[in-house]
């Protein structure tokens, strides 16, 4: 399988808290994509980082970019109740427009 | 506002019954969307590449005769789940690449399809 992997699977934390996911590829990436997905709904585009880019920060998110180990990682900082959701990170083949989704993380974040 | 619109968002119908799950590009035309199934708890796996006025690229392991894809206009997309069964039950998402093939995508919110 192509898919990625994210871990932790699940996360709990605390309002005010940070939490930090990570992704592992397998293939030579275009850029990498994190989505969030609230139960039962569609996917929301967080941030994208381009295989030449290390960090990128967006609000309360900070996402890094390791090429030499096929990984990722997805930080939010400060975390809010409305954080709580299933998150997603994507990396399209150098080939086609097709995204490979990880496994996913489901952050709990309790008020 | 929304890029995409993805209509039903649920449906429970009897085993054996077709269903048509539509996506509509609301903001620009959309030479290629794409086609999702998600189970319980899982990711997404890509079903289907869908191109405006072609034949759809189907991944590996998914019937295109039990999935048939539409794609003949420039804003919408249609699956149809032909002859559901209760192992059909999921939740399917399509997806609107941009202008040129550029990322991100954009997502619709879903279908829940239940098969009684």
């Amino acid at each position: 399988s192509q898919q990625g992997e994210e871990d932790p699977q699940a996360l709990s934390i605390q309002e005010g808290e940070n939490a930090t996911m990570n992704c592992s590829y397998k293939t030579s990436i275009n850029n990498l994509q994190w989505y969030r997905q609230n139960s039962g709904r569609g996917l929301v585009h967080l941030i994208l980082i381009r295989s030449n880019e290390r960090e990128k920060h967006s609000g309360r998110l900070r996402v890094t970019l390791d090429t030499s180990k096929k990984s990722s990682s997805l930080l939010i900082t400060a975390s809010r109740a409305a954080d709580t959701a299933s998150y997603f990170c994507a990396t399209d083949n150098q080939d086609t427009d097709k995204l490979i989704f990880g496994t996913g993380t489901r952050l709990q974040v309790f008020p | 506002g929304a890029v995409v619109s993805q209509h039903p968002s649920r449906v429970i119908c009897k085993s054996g019954t077709s269903v048509k799950i539509e996506c509509r590009s609301l903001d620009f035309q959309a030479t290629t969307m794409f086609w999702y199934r998600q189970f319980p708890k899982q990711s997404l796996m890509l079903m289907a590449t869908s191109n405006e006025g072609s034949k759809a690229t189907y991944e590996q392991g998914v019937e295109k005769d039990k999935f048939l894809i539409n794609h003949a206009s420039l804003t919408l997309s249609t699956l149809t789940v032909t002859s559901a069964h209760p192992e059909d039950s999921s939740f399917y998402i399509c997806s609107v690449v941009g202008t040129g093939g550029r990322q991100p995508q954009h997502f619709g919110d879903g279908t829940r399809l239940s098969i009684l």
